[in-house]
């Protein structure tokens, strides 16, 4: 079975641009959340979505958006990009969202802004 | 301030030591879980810990939840190699927040 996958792997952008990462979860899994992982940091959650419906949402700018399409994939927007967005971003699938459910990571998404 | 504090943050050991890491807060948890994530990958799962007191063991990783649900820890018997990674804490029911993580090396 296929697991998380995540597009583009690598993506390099000028501040100001905007940018749209693309994630696909894991077969049945309705809930998917978004991190933003800084070098040498823990992630840091940014949204999460369950049956397209935002279930929560961090910490961020509202340049950050995202959503959940039918087939349970998503997408994160970041407009007006700056240079302390370079990260990698994550995306992680579960069956539902709420406690002591196990999430299943994507290999990421590494955005470098220059 | 950090949610969960995880110490050591960086932690160099030879191969067969023996070695404990940290996760820490002041809030009390319904649940915590550990992650390990490798260079270039995602973060994957090793347990969850829901009870008091519970401790899990996996191979030779030992996991336990503080009495109070405030704290956890992971115990590594016997490091090997392919334990190098950087492992991270993470509260999911409530804050959806990770630990900064321990940066792991095991020298051959």
């Amino acid at each position: 079975d296929a697991g998380v996958t995540q597009s583009p792997t690598h993506l390099i952008k000028t501040r100001g641009q905007h940018v749209t990462l693309r994630c696909s979860p894991i077969s049945g899994h309705k809930s998917v959340s978004w991190y933003q992982q800084v070098l040498g940091q823990g992630p840091q959650f940014i949204f999460q979505y369950y049956e397209k419906e935002e279930r929560g949402r961090g910490n961020f700018p509202d340049r950050f958006s995202a959503r959940q399409f039918p087939n349970y994939s998503s997408e994160l927007n970041v407009n007006a990009l700056l240079l302390g967005d370079s990260a990698l971003y994550l995306c992680a699938s579960s069956l539902v969202a709420g406690q002591h459910y196990e999430q299943y990571f994507g290999p990421g998404t590494r955005l470098t802004v220059t | 301030t950090q949610l969960l504090e995880q110490s050591p943050q960086f932690l160099s050991i030879q191969e067969g030591e023996n070695l404990t890491v940290y996760c820490n807060s002041s809030s009390v948890f319904s649940s915590l879980q550990w992650y390990r994530q490798e260079p270039g990958e995602g973060p994957v799962l090793l347990v969850t810990v829901v009870t008091g007191g519970e401790v899990k063991k996996l191979k030779r990783l030992t996991f336990q939840f503080g009495d109070a649900r405030k704290d956890s820890s992971l115990h590594i018997t016997a490091a090997q190699p392919g334990d190098t990674g950087l492992y991270l804490c993470f509260e999911g029911a409530q804050k959806l927040v990770f630990g900064q993580g321990t940066r792991l090396t095991i020298n051959p």
